[in-house]
């Protein structure tokens, strides 16, 4: 099976514009949750979605968002960049079908804001 | 909120032992454990669950005290690959998402 597959994987965005990261989960998994990495803070959770619908959302403006589609793919859009959003995004898939499933992390979209 | 993890980084010799800490305030129901290795996606260990045993899997076994709301990682006899950085994650309450703690970095020498 192929893994958690996230596009791209490096950006570089100027402050103010907008962008759109994509992940595609393991096939059959229905669960995505995406994740900010920054040195020193560790993995930030944003916000997981299955079968198309929010079911979690962690503690960060509405300038983030997210949507998920009928094949499981998820996009995640960040409008109004700012310095401070510059970091690793990771998704994560899982089956989704029960508590305390085990995660598949993708390798991450490298988002650079100057 | 995030669970505390310690210590911060660990420095050891192939061979030695060590020792990593996750702790919280909440009550929790479950603990996670991954490991990242630089410029790589994080890559599950073990989960523990509330009322759960021991889990171990190679040299590499993790406890968790539903008492104290704390959780460790034990790497016996380490190897080079293991060095990366460990991460804990927990659940509390009703919500199914991943809390994770700002990590441990391990540095196995040869």
């Amino acid at each position: 099976k192929a893994g958690v597959t996230q596009t791209p994987r490096y950006l570089i965005k100027t402050r103010g514009q907008q962008v759109t990261l994509s992940c595609s989960p393991i096939s059959g998994h229905r669960s995505v949750s995406w994740y900010q990495q920054t040195p020193g803070q560790g993995l930030q959770f944003l916000f997981e979605y299955f079968s198309e619908t929010q079911r979690n959302k962690g503690n960060f403006p509405g300038r983030f968002s997210g949507r998920q589609f009928s094949n499981s793919r998820s996009e995640m859009n960040v409008s109004t960049l700012e310095l401070g959003d510059s970091a690793l995004y990771l998704c994560a898939s899982s089956l989704g079908q029960g508590a305390s499933e085990k995660l598949f992390f993708g390798s991450g979209t490298q988002l650079s804001v100057l | 909120q995030q669970p505390v993890q310690s210590p911060q980084a660990v420095i050891l010799r192939e061979g030695e032992d060590a020792v990593i800490n996750c702790s919280s305030s909440k009550a929790l129901y479950s603990v996670h454990w991954y490991r990242q290795k630089h410029g790589e996606a994080p890559i599950f260990l073990m989960i523990l669950l509330k009322g759960g045993e021991q889990k171990g899997h190679d040299k590499i076994s993790a406890s968790f005290n539903e008492k104290k709301q704390q959780s460790s990682l034990y790497l016996t006899a380490s190897q080079l690959s293991y060095s990366g950085t460990y991460f804990c994650g927990t659940e509390s309450g009703s919500a199914r998402q991943l809390t994770f703690g700002s990590g441990t970095q391990l540095t196995v020498l040869p």
